[in-house]
């Protein structure tokens, strides 16, 4: 089964860090770029960042430019987030996407959500 | 920085057409996505590459974009069509992945 599966979610206070973990499975991992995109209920999906196929390029949104790393594991096909100074502004549901050619994403994992709170 | 807008809310009457639109500066040079969104479930695509349908999406989706304004049709809708529907604009030469605001599907 073609799947994406996030982990690490949970609650944290305002400052700390959290590591997110995405998971494929039972397809050509190292082929396809991926990326992070986070949902809000203020302020609907964002993404987050992307990395490339063999993980030599990536890069994240300006919000969270020297706060969020991405990295991936082509050998153990996984990709990780690594979250450092957080703030309630990044309270949302975390997804791992597949990319497709031209951009869009045709896979999606179920989710992981990180809730900042003091 | 590029922004892209979304009306928040639309309604339509069962069997009538939706044009859900997607406005962003010069969007008919880049490439448009749009996903569906429905409560305790991961968005899912419905057109990529402005105008191509993944399987499985019934010919009633269609996508069209002009010079500054995108737009996803779904042709008699139905209520199964009700859902939050957001666009993507992706430029990859300037990295932008944008999505809109999101447009929430009211079927009446």
């Amino acid at each position: 089964h073609v799947q994406l599966v996030e982990s690490g979610g949970g609650v944290v206070q305002p400052g700390a860090s959290l590591r997110l973990s995405c998971g494929g499975s039972t397809f050509d991992f190292h082929n396809h770029g991926l990326n992070w995109v986070r949902q809000t209920p203020g302020k609907g999906l964002e993404w987050v960042s992307y990395i490339s196929e063999d993980g030599t390029y990536d890069f994240v949104t300006d919000s969270v430019k020297g706060r969020f790393t991405v990295a991936r594991d082509n050998f153990q096909s996984t990709m990780s987030l690594q979250m450092n100074s957080l703030r309630p502004e990044d309270t949302a549901v975390y997804y791992c996407t597949r990319n497709r050619a031209g951009g869009s994403y045709d896979l999606w994992g179920r989710g992981t959500l990180v809730t900042v709170s003091s | 920085s590029y922004v892209v807008t979304q009306t928040p809310h639309m309604s339509v009457a069962p069997g009538k057409t939706a044009g859900i639109t997607c406005e962003g500066d010069n969007i008919g040079e880049k490439n448009v996505h749009w996903y569906q969104l429905r409560p305790g479930q991961p968005p899912s695509v419905v057109m990529y590459n402005v105008n191509d349908r993944p399987s499985g999406i019934p010919e009633r989706f269609s996508a069209s974009k002009s010079a500054n304004t995108a737009t996803l049709t779904i042709s008699g809708v139905d209520d199964g069509d009700e859902a939050d529907y957001y666009c993507q604009v992706v430029d990859l030469d300037n990295d932008q992945r944008l999505f809109g605001g999101g447009t929430k599907l009211t079927v009446l």
